[in-house]
């Protein structure tokens, strides 16, 4: 079964940083990996999606690559605010299986 | 479009009572899927469907758990008895093709005391 894993669980920077954050999954045989980040008692919200045979995508402040191979993603946010704070989550679509995995989250506080 | 819409936002009921989630897909999405959030197990796909048809319902946790889609506008997701391990975050997701970008509503909380 394919586990996705999310570290570090919590991560505090101050405004103005740039950070990493990252993701790494079991099983390479994936359709796409989406990123998404979550904002306490919202629901989620899309930022990121990378198909398979994609290496980056980027979204103004963000770049998540990918590298299936190796089974790791990364968000990199630039010039972090505020109002980056919340739960950043990553998923995968694993291939085979109509399923979407998701790990566990990373907490992001972003220090004014 | 107004992006995922789900009701009720929040639900406290009695043990062994029925509730009703509600969900609106995105208009022209033809996949939806049900998710639940807990502390313990972060997000777990419960139930999908395609163009209103369950596909895949093994992540749903019991025979008290069951879900419908009467048209491609609606879909609900029932507990009948609940039970306080039933407490969680309810979230709906919906898409167009299974493997694209998927748009999450903002969930239904749940509290079963």
């Amino acid at each position: 079964k394919q586990e996705v894993t999310q570290i570090p669980a919590a991560l505090s920077v101050p405004e103005g940083e740039n950070l990493v954050l990252n993701c790494s999954f079991t099983d390479s045989a994936i359709y796409n990996l989406q990123w998404f980040r979550q904002d306490p008692g919202k629901g989620l919200t899309s930022l990121l999606l990378i198909q398979s045979s994609q290496r980056e995508q980027t979204s103004g402040r963000l770049n998540a690559s990918l590298d299936k191979s190796s089974g790791r993603s990364t968000l990199y946010i630039a010039a972090s605010q505020p109002g980056d704070s919340a739960t950043y989550l990553c998923a995968v679509y694993q291939t085979g299986a109509n399923n979407l995995f998701f790990g566990t989250g990373t907490r992001l506080t972003v220090i004014p | 479009d107004a992006g995922v819409i789900q009701s009720p936002r929040h639900e406290v009921t009695e043990m062994g009572q029925e509730v009703t989630l509600r969900c609106k897909p995105i208009s022209g999405h033809d996949y939806l899927f049900w998710y639940r959030q807990t502390m313990m197990r972060g997000l777990e796909l419960l139930i999908y469907f395609n163009n209103n048809v369950p596909i895949d319902d093994s992540g749903m946790p019991e025979d008290r758990f069951s879900a419908k889609m009467p048209n491609a506008s609606f879909s609900t997701l029932k507990i009948q008895p609940s039970e306080p391990r039933d407490s969680a975050v309810y979230f709906c997701a919906s898409s167009f093709g299974g493997i694209d970008e998927q748009f999450f509503g903002p969930g239904t909380r749940l509290t079963v005391l």
